[in-house]
Formats: C-alpha cells, sequence, structure tokens
C-alpha cells in the first residue's frame, strides 16, 4: 500500500451538491492527518487538520478511521469556488521528526 | 504578517545548466522545508532544515541538488546540473519548530514556489 493513497479524480459536481473524498494510509502510527486545498497554479494551503474522531468547519467536515486507515473530506453545498485539488497530508515519523507525506491530490471541479 | 517569500517566480533552462532558488520563511519560524511537485502529484519534501541544522534529506538527490540554511533564516536550493526531470514547481515551507512528536503537527506554511521547466 502506498503511504497515502487519493483517487485522481476530478469530481465534477453541480454547485450546491456534496461531495466526499477518501484517503487511505499506510503508517498505523500516524496520529494526526490534514487536508490541504491547491488553487490551480497556487501554493497548498491548510483547510483542516483531524486529531481525533472528526472534525467541522462550516460546510466541511473531515472524518477519521483509524481501523481502516482511512480518513475522508466532504464537503457540503459545493459552490463555485471550492473548485480546487484537496490533498491528504499524513505526517510520517522519521529519524528527524514528522515528515509530511503528501498524497496526489484530489480534484474538485464545482460547475454551474 | 509578511508570508513565505520565494524567487525567481519562474525560470526556463538547458539541461546540464545550473539553478538556484532562493526563500526566506515567515519571520521567526525555526523549521523551513523544500518541496518538489510534479505535475500532477503531491508536494515530496526534498530537505528540512530546523534553524541552520539538516533534520531531514533522505529524499534529495545529493549527487545534483544541495541546499543551505547558514544562517538559520534563509535558504537557497541548488541543482546542478539539471535534468529533464527536474521540471517541477519547487516550494519551500516554514514553520514555528517550536513542537514534534506524533501526536501534534505544526502548520506549514508555503510560500508561490518557483516553477522551473528544464528544457
Amino acid at each position: 500500500r502506498k503511504e497515502v493513497e487519493q483517487d485522481p479524480g476530478p469530481f465534477n459536481v453541480p454547485e450546491g451538491a456534496t461531495v466526499a473524498f477518501n484517503c487511505t494510509y499506510s503508517n498505523s502510527a500516524s496520529q494526526s492527518f490534514f487536508w490541504y486545498r491547491q488553487d490551480c497554479r497556487k501554493e497548498p494551503k491548510l483547510l483542516m487538520s483531524v486529531y481525533s474522531s472528526g472534525n467541522e468547519d462550516g460546510r466541511f467536515t473531515a472524518q477519521l478511521n483509524r481501523a481502516s486507515q482511512y480518513i475522508s473530506l466532504l464537503i457540503r453545498d459545493s459552490k463555485l469556488s471550492d473548485s480546487a485539488t484537496y490533498l491528504c497530508v499524513v505526517p510520517i515519523l522519521t529519524g528527524g521528526g514528522n515528515k509530511l507525506t503528501f498524497g496526489t491530490g484530489t480534484q474538485l471541479k464545482v460547475e454551474l | 504578517e509578511a508570508g513565505v517569500a520565494q524567487s525567481p517566480r519562474y525560470k526556463i533552462i538547458e539541461k546540464r545548466q545550473s539553478v538556484a532558488f532562493w526563500c526566506n520563511p515567515i519571520s521567526g519560524h525555526a523549521t523551513l522545508y523544500w518541496y518538489q511537485q510534479i505535475l500532477g502529484q503531491g508536494p515530496k519534501l526534498l530537505i528540512q532544515f530546523q534553524n541552520n541544522g539538516v533534520v531531514d534529506d533522505s529524499q534529495l538527490p545529493k549527487d545534483r541538488f544541495s541546499a543551505e540554511r547558514l544562517k538559520g533564516v534563509d535558504s537557497t536550493l541548488k541543482i546542478q546540473p539539471a535534468k529533464l526531470e527536474d521540471s517541477a514547481v519547487y516550494l519551500c515551507a516554514s514553520s514555528l519548530g517550536s513542537r514534534t512528536g506524533l501526536s501534534y503537527q505544526e502548520t506549514q506554511y508555503f510560500g508561490p514556489g518557483t516553477r522551473l521547466l528544464v528544457l
């Protein structure tokens, strides 16, 4: 299994739809997880952190399933401005501390 | 608060040439990271500095890539000689660097990146 694996998409959804992305990880020792958002030709920016079973911030909900080693991101009432690539990020412990390991990203396109 | 600064924003070179990128992290951030992001992939960590010391450079192709952070503030990443497969966006990020451990991960703030095209 890859360290971090995501469905690359693209997910094309109409405005107002609910969409969910999954991400699986291989390192069972990882305890915190992140979703970053990356707009086209821009740098990644932190969207949400997940330290326990889940986290909710407005229209965005991140959930963690440690037994199955996957995290998910749910976006409700999609907006055109949500169109971006969503990167699943898992810290992997190395000799020097944590190394953030990024998935390939899932591309979301919200359409009228 | 000023963000992470990088220059140049774009660079086009021919293979076998050399190139250098510069990064100035957010003021007060002890940890600095260089990532390589190839089109269609997520960022891959090349090297991590804590102040002026290297914490992790396991994925840095040391035969051609080098990086330094001599005074523990800004950093340069160099490629010499460049290959076609080095075409990518090189992202610099920084974090406070005050806490470690799997149970906590500091937020990393990314710069705008340098887009490198090797012809």
